[in-house]
């Protein structure tokens, strides 16, 4: 049973470029939900999505990020024209169906520097 | 203020001591998870509560709903042990907000 995959596990991108993380859930699973862990900060909810839809995105920053979890293929975090500030380890979690008795599943994260 | 605070921020202890991390939330909750980070950065969940207790080999997790107040507690420790602890509580069906966790050192 593979677990939540992200990759790349490390992107390394200078000043303005794009980045793009990606999320594949527990098999199964059709909830996805992204976080943020700032260095020497906590972690921080992003986005939560289902299959084509988001469904909560109230943590996300109004420019430049976009999230997407397609019918086909895996959840896609976006980072349009990078900064130094977005320098942080993103996480994606997954679970089977939404409401309190069902975990989330954590992926092994992607880290980002900004060059 | 911080919906959830953890106590301590850090712990250091000796193999086999008893020990035990707090988390304090201020808002109503569905739900309660302990998650463990290593170095090097994996997330794995430990515990989801929404009541009483829960023990997974030496991890034990008690939740106090009426004090908005859970403790994770790890018998005989293990130098293996050393990670952050975080606490997280669910707000609504899915959304999680997180204590800044405890970074836990066991020495041999």
């Amino acid at each position: 049973n593979a677990g939540v995959m992200q990759n790349p596990r490390h992107l390394v991108r200078r000043r303005g470029q794009e980045a793009r993380l990606r999320c594949s859930p527990v098999k199964g699973h059709s909830h996805v939900y992204w976080y943020r862990q700032l260095p020497e900060e906590g972690l921080k909810f992003m986005v939560y999505l289902q299959k084509e839809n988001i469904i909560d995105e109230s943590g996300m920053p109004k420019e430049r990020f976009s999230a997407e979890f397609p019918k086909e293929g895996p959840s896609i975090l976006r980072i349009q024209q990078v900064v130094r500030g977005d320098s942080a380890a993103y996480f994606c979690a997954s679970s089977p169906q939404s409401g309190t008795s069902y975990e989330q599943y954590f992926g092994p994260g992607t880290r980002l520097t900004v060059t | 203020k911080n919906e959830v605070e953890q106590s301590p921020q850090n712990l250091t202890a000796q193999e086999g001591e008893f020990i035990t991390i707090n988390c304090s939330y201020s808002v109503g909750i569905s739900a309660l998870h302990w998650l463990q980070q290593h170095p090097g950065g994996g997330i794995v969940s430990l515990f989801m509560l929404s009541s009483g207790k829960k023990k997974h080999g030496r991890l034990i997790a008690t939740i106090n709903i009426q004090e908005k107040h859970s403790s994770l507690h790890i018998t005989a420790s293990h130098p293996r042990d050393s990670a952050v602890y975080i606490c997280a509580v669910r707000r609504g069906a899915q959304k999680l907000v997180f204590g800044q966790g405890t970074r836990l050192t066991i020495n041999p």
